[in-house]
């Protein structure tokens, strides 16, 4: 199985400053299509998972563009620009690449300094 | 409005079994496959099971294998977990999930109890 891993797992941020999360995967999640399957998810204290990011680098429909996702082969990050107050909760990255299972991250709790 | 909505969590006894649903709404629910990924309180998340749009094909993760059963009915826009033989580690919040360039919208969620 792939093996996801999030850092830091605890990312106390001051409003209005950026935040970065990184995920490194146990192997490269490059499909055999060419497609690389690494998404990141939202969850907010209470709520289910919401996806923010699919594919590395696209944001979902509604997610503000201060958050963004980049990286190539084992290594990943999301970040945002400019940390809300919104933003609070449990980041998630999740491998569909090499399936089954589907393999997530550890999570990141993001709070607010 | 894409919409999933799980039934049939609850308590249960160690062996017992448990049948969880998931209605779909505001999609064409047969184009899509589906997911159950699930979440000890205060943890990370766990996928359990996936079926592709027209149920013939399904996968589990190792730890549900034998034990867990995913199907669907189209003409119902609902998602199933057949859980048999439960364990204490099977206790957890389960969501369904649609997959679109894998894993996008999730359900609320139903919570499963395994306890003596």
């Amino acid at each position: 199985d792939v093996v996801m891993t999030q850092s830091p797992l605890s990312l106390p941020v001051t409003l209005g400053q950026p935040a970065s999360i990184s995920c490194r995967s146990s192997q490269s999640l490059v499909h055999s299509d060419g497609n690389t399957y690494l998404n990141w998810f939202q969850q907010r204290p209470g709520q289910s998972p919401r996806r923010l990011i699919y594919m590395v680098s696209n944001r979902d429909s509604g997610v503000p563009d201060r958050f963004s996702g980049s990286g190539s082969g084992t290594d990943f990050t999301l970040k945002i620009s400019r940390v809300e107050a919104e933003d609070v909760g449990i980041y998630y990255c999740m491998q569909s690449t090499h399936w089954p299972p589907y393999t997530f991250g550890q999570g990141t709790k993001l709070e607010i300094k | 409005e894409v919409q999933l909505v799980e039934s049939g969590g609850g308590s249960v006894q160690p062996g017992g079994s448990l049948r969880l649903s998931c209605a779909a709404s505001g999609f064409t629910f047969s184009n899509y496959r589906m997911h159950w990924v699930r979440q000890v309180p205060g943890t990370g998340l766990v996928w359990v099971s996936r079926i592709n749009g027209d149920g013939s094909t399904t996968n589990y993760a190792d730890s549900v294998k034998g034990r867990f059963t995913i199907s669907r009915d189209n003409a119902k826009n609902t998602v199933y977990l057949q859980m048999n033989s439960l364990r204490a580690e099977d206790t957890a919040v389960y969501y369904c999930a649609r997959d679109s360039a894998s894993i996008d919208y999730w359900g609320q969620g139903t919570l499963v109890t395994v306890s003596s």
